[in-house]
C-alpha cells in the first residue's frame, strides 16, 4: 500500500491527558498536511511541513499542539492536556511540490474522543 | 479573505437521476487552484479533481462533470445518472497561496451529503 497512512485509527482518551499521532505520507511526497475535521464540517488546515520544515500554521493550532517531520518524511502531532473541544478526526495530507497544482492525498485519519 | 460556500448541506435522489453540486468560491489570487473531493462513509477524502484558475473548459470523466465559471466564481459538480455508490459528503475546496508564493493548505467548504436511493 502507497497511500497515506496514519496511525492510530482510533484514541480514546481523559481530558488532560496527552496523545500522539503518526502520519506516513507517499514517500516521493516532500509536503505534509494536517487538518482537522468536526463533524458536519470540512477539513481545517492546521500545518504544513515542505521536507522537514514547518511553513505555516493555523491560528487553530493553540500552543497545546506541536507537530514535528524531524527527518522530512513521518510526521507527528502530539496534543498536549487535552480537551473536550479537541474531540475531532485529525487528518493527513501529502503532496510533492513539483506538481504544481498542489493535489493533495489524505490518509484515513485518527478519530480522536476525549472524554 | 479566501472562501468555499456550499449552500447544499444535503441531496437526495433516486437513482439514475442527474445531480448537482454547487460550489462558489471567494479569492483575491489571481493563480489558484480548484479541488472536489468525495468523502464516502468510509471516511477517507478521495480526490476527484484539480482545476486551475486559468482553465475554464468544462471536464468530463465517465459519469462525473464539472463546470468552472470565473465570472460568477463557480466551480459546480455534476453526477450523471446517479448510483447507490455515489452516497457520500462532496467537498469543494480551494488552494490558498502560502507565504512563500506557491500553493499551499486547502480551504474546504462544509460539504455537500448526496444521498442516493435505490
Amino acid at each position: 500500500d502507497t497511500g497515506v497512512s496514519q496511525n492510530p485509527r482510533h484514541k480514546i482518551t481523559k481530558r488532560g491527558q496527552n496523545v500522539t499521532f503518526r502520519c506516513d505520507p507517499i514517500s516521493e511526497h516532500n509536503r505534509l498536511y494536517w487538518y482537522r475535521q468536526t463533524l458536519g464540517q470540512g477539513p481545517e488546515f492546521l500545518t504544513y511541513f515542505q521536507n522537514e520544515a514547518q511553513l505555516e500554521k493555523s491560528r487553530l493550532l493553540s500552543d497545546r499542539f506541536s507537530a514535528e517531520r524531524p527527518k522530512g518524511s513521518f510526521s507527528t502531532l502530539e496534543i498536549q492536556r487535552t480537551e473536550q473541544g479537541d474531540s475531532a478526526m485529525y487528518l493527513c495530507a501529502s503532496s510533492s511540490s513539483g506538481s504544481g497544482g498542489n493535489e493533495q492525498f489524505f490518509g484515513p485519519g485518527t478519530r480522536l474522543t476525549v472524554l | 479573505a479566501q472562501k468555499v460556500t456550499q449552500a447544499q448541506t444535503e441531496i437526495s435522489v433516486v437513482e439514475k437521476e442527474d445531480v448537482t453540486l454547487d460550489c462558489v468560491y471567494e479569492t483575491r489570487d489571481t493563480t489558484y487552484y480548484l479541488f472536489w473531493y468525495k468523502q464516502p462513509p468510509s471516511g477517507e477524502l478521495v480526490f476527484l479533481i484539480r482545476r486551475n484558475s486559468f482553465d475554464e473548459q468544462n471536464e468530463i470523466s465517465g459519469r462525473y462533470s464539472w463546470n468552472f465559471q470565473k465570472s460568477t466564481s463557480s466551480f459546480n459538480f455534476t453526477i450523471t445518472a446517479s448510483q447507490v455508490v455515489d452516497s457520500a459528503v462532496y467537498f469543494c475546496a480551494l488552494s490558498e497561496r502560502n507565504y512563500g508564493g506557491s500553493q499551499g493548505n486547502l480551504i474546504f467548504g462544509k460539504g455537500t451529503k448526496l444521498s442516493v436511493k435505490p
